[in-house]
């Protein structure tokens, strides 16, 4: 079964610190996308990062990364220098094979403290 | 670039009414899909479509119909409001295979159903 699991409900971190968000999935598929969603209070969803099954190199956009670890299927999220506005619901995803859509996990709520 | 736009933003609906949910894109995007999102659950996905005139069920399709007779446009129809059917729903839509790229979220309808 294709499946993204979001262990964190809550996490807490202080300004300025990194931080982790974990995500695992399951897919019997070899080619798949991996996707990280922001989504504050206001509720829109915000797209943060993306790794293709088949990149060899963690992606990394500004302040965002993506620990992916293919063998023990894990795509972290991480987070350096954590900002008041990181404060948000975030949510792993994945497209699977023929990728019609997008399979979400329960997300993890994120508060950010000064 | 409107983006992707949905109408309306609110709506409250009696149980056995129906209504349409309205979805659009100015980016000729050929992949498009409706996501419902409710608490502790992340979001589910409704209907999708790969380009005009073809769409397909996804997890939680019942209840919900969709039509695709243009590019742009991706209305999702309830066809009789239940109470299990209050959500927030968004639309989505990406240039390509949503296993390669990222989808893009309208800002999202919140129904109501009494």
């Amino acid at each position: 079964a294709q499946k993204i699991t979001q262990t964190q409900p809550g996490m807490f971190v202080q300004e300025k610190e990194a931080v982790t968000l974990d995500c695992t999935y399951d897919t019997s598929d070899q080619s798949y996308g991996l996707f990280w969603y922001k989504q504050p209070s206001s509720g829109e969803m915000i797209f943060l990062i993306y790794q293709g099954s088949y990149d060899e190199q963690n992606a990394t956009e500004g302040r965002y990364s993506l620990n992916f670890q293919k063998a023990r299927k894990s795509a972290n999220l991480v987070i350096s220098a954590s900002q008041l506005g990181d404060s948000a619901m975030y949510f792993c995803a994945m497209s699977p094979g023929a990728g019609t859509a997008l399979i979400f996990g329960k997300g993890t709520t994120l508060s950010v403290s000064s | 670039n409107a983006g992707v736009t949905q109408t309306p933003k609110f709506q409250v609906l009696k149980t056995g009414q129906s209504m349409t949910l309205q979805c659009a894109q100015d980016m000729n995007h050929e992949y498009m899909s409706w996501y419902r999102q409710d608490p502790g659950m992340g979001l589910r996905l409704i209907h999708y479509s790969v380009g005009a005139g073809i769409t397909d069920q996804g997890e939680v399709p019942n209840g919900y119909n969709v039509s695709r007779s243009t590019t742009e446009d991706f209305p999702l129809r309830l066809l009789s409001a239940a109470p299990s059917q209050t959500s927030v729903y968004f639309c989505a839509s990406s240039w390509g295979q949503p296993r390669d790229n990222e989808q893009f979220f309208g800002p999202g309808t919140r129904l109501t159903v009494l």
